[in-house]
């Protein structure tokens, strides 16, 4: 069974611009969640999309916005770039039942230069 | 608002040494636990959750930990390291209903000399 699937593994990006970040979830996960690691901050949640809405945001700018379609599959954008933008950017996937967790993809290391 | 704290950032250990990685939440209502994996250019890997029942759940790697519910404690334990254990864990709280959101301490990069 394939895994979280993450595209780009890796995207260079200039201050200002904007970036659009993919994840396919597990086959049959509905589920899907975002989370930024950084060295200093950690990993911290951006936030999780459940059956094509928003159920849960943490506690970041507007510029970071996501949405998922009705094949699970999720997409996020970060709008107008900033340095302290660069991150590794992991999606977990999950069936959304109690008793089970989430699995992560490898992730998009953002660069912005 | 949720919390959680990992006590150990970095642990130096020899082959064949006992490990234990404190994790100490905050939330007062139900939680589910998770101890989370990172090695080097891998992806987060679950090791262990616990959800209900059993306080002490067993996981992949002889990996176990302990809940306790008075400390709001879920320590991490490993009877006997191995090289191949090196790598960053990370603790990780699920609190709430309907919903994965996951609150991570800040993590334990495990160092392991053979």
């Amino acid at each position: 069974k394939a895994g979280v699937t993450q595209t780009p593994r890796y995207l260079i990006k200039t201050r200002g611009q904007q970036v659009t970040l993919s994840c396919s979830p597990i086959s049959g996960h509905r589920s899907v969640s975002w989370y930024q690691q950084t060295p200093g901050q950690g990993l911290q949640f951006l936030f999780e999309y459940f059956s094509e809405t928003q159920r849960n945001k943490g506690n970041f700018p507007g510029r970071f916005s996501g949405r998922q379609f009705s094949n699970s599959r999720s997409e996020m954008n970060v709008s107008t770039l900033e340095l302290g933008d660069s991150a590794l950017y992991l999606c977990a996937s999950s069936l959304a039942m109690r008793g089970t967790e989430a699995f992560f993809g490898q992730g998009t290391r953002l660069t912005v230069v | 608002a949720q919390s959680v704290s990992q006590h150990n950032h970095h642990v130096i250990l020899s082959e064949a040494a006992s490990l234990e990685l404190g994790c100490n939440y905050s939330y007062g209502g139900t939680v589910n636990l998770f101890w989370y994996v990172q090695y080097p250019g891998q992806h987060l890997q679950l090791l262990l959750k616990y959800f209900s029942g059993d306080p002490l759940v067993k996981g992949i790697k002889g990996f176990e930990a302990e809940f306790i519910k008075s400390k709001f404690s879920f320590n991490l334990r490993k009877p006997s390291v191995q090289w191949s254990d090196t790598a960053e864990y990370f603790c990780a709280v699920n609190a709430g209903r309907n919903t994965d959101k996951l609150i991570f301490g800040t993590g334990t990069r495990l160092q392991v000399f053979p």
